[in-house]
């Protein structure tokens, strides 16, 4: 069983451009959230959605967007990047509720210079 | 509302030796817990998960954790630690059985685990 894709795995963009994450969820996970994990916030939630639809949003500025297609997979842009942007973002798949718990990506690292 | 607390930054041990990475949290709602583990430029493999149920947890590669409502923690624990077991351990919470308008893992800000010969 195929586990979380995550694409490209390394990125480096210049301040001022934007940039499109993919993540691919595990085959029948409909529930894909974000992560932006950077050494001084930590691990940092973005947003979630489940079957193309945005149920729950973090505390990031209108830059971070995201969206899900009929076949589940999701991007995550970000627009006019910043230095502080560079970090981790991690992608995790979900059959939709906690209790099945959540199966990470291995990351995608952008760097912003 | 919730939160983690992981009370050490960094646990040293001896290969053989027991490991605690000591965990607090805090929630409005009966909350779920997970711990993970991140190893260098990798992504986060989930040990073990608390939903319901059964308090004492076990996990992979022998690890095992209890919730303790009283307590309010979740410890994690092995009997003898191996030298694969270094890397970044996260204690995670977030609302047990939302249905509503989605839910979030909310990280506690990690626990570097050091196992030494």
């Amino acid at each position: 069983k195929a586990g979380v894709t995550q694409t490209p795995r390394y990125l480096i963009k210049t301040r001022g451009q934007q940039v499109t994450l993919s993540c691919s969820p595990i085959s029948g996970h409909r529930s894909v959230s974000w992560y932006q994990q950077t050494p001084g916030q930590g691990l940092q939630f973005l947003f979630e959605y489940f079957s193309e639809t945005q149920r729950n949003k973090g505390n990031f500025p209108g830059r971070f967007s995201g969206r899900q297609f009929s076949n589940s997979r999701s991007e995550m842009n970000v627009s006019t990047l910043e230095l502080g942007d560079s970090a981790l973002y991690l992608c995790a798949s979900s059959l939709g509720r906690e209790s099945y718990g959540y199966t990470f990506g291995s990351g995608t690292r952008l760097t912003v210079v | 509302a919730q939160s983690v607390t992981q009370l050490d930054s960094h646990v040293s041990v001896s290969e053989g030796t027991p490991v605690l990475l000591r965990c607090n949290y805090s929630s409005s709602y009966s909350p779920s817990l997970f711990w993970y583990v991140q190893h260098p430029n990798k992504g986060l493999q989930l040990l073990l998960k608390y939903t319901s149920a059964a308090t004492l947890v076990k996990g992979i590669n022998g690890f095992e954790a209890e919730f303790k409502k009283s307590e309010t923690s979740f410890h994690l624990t092995k009997p003898s630690a191996h030298m694969s077991d270094a890397a970044e351990y996260f204690c995670v919470v977030t609302r047990r059985a939302f249905t509503g308008g989605g839910n979030k893992l909310t990280f506690g800000t990690g626990t570097q685990l050091k196992v030494e010969l």
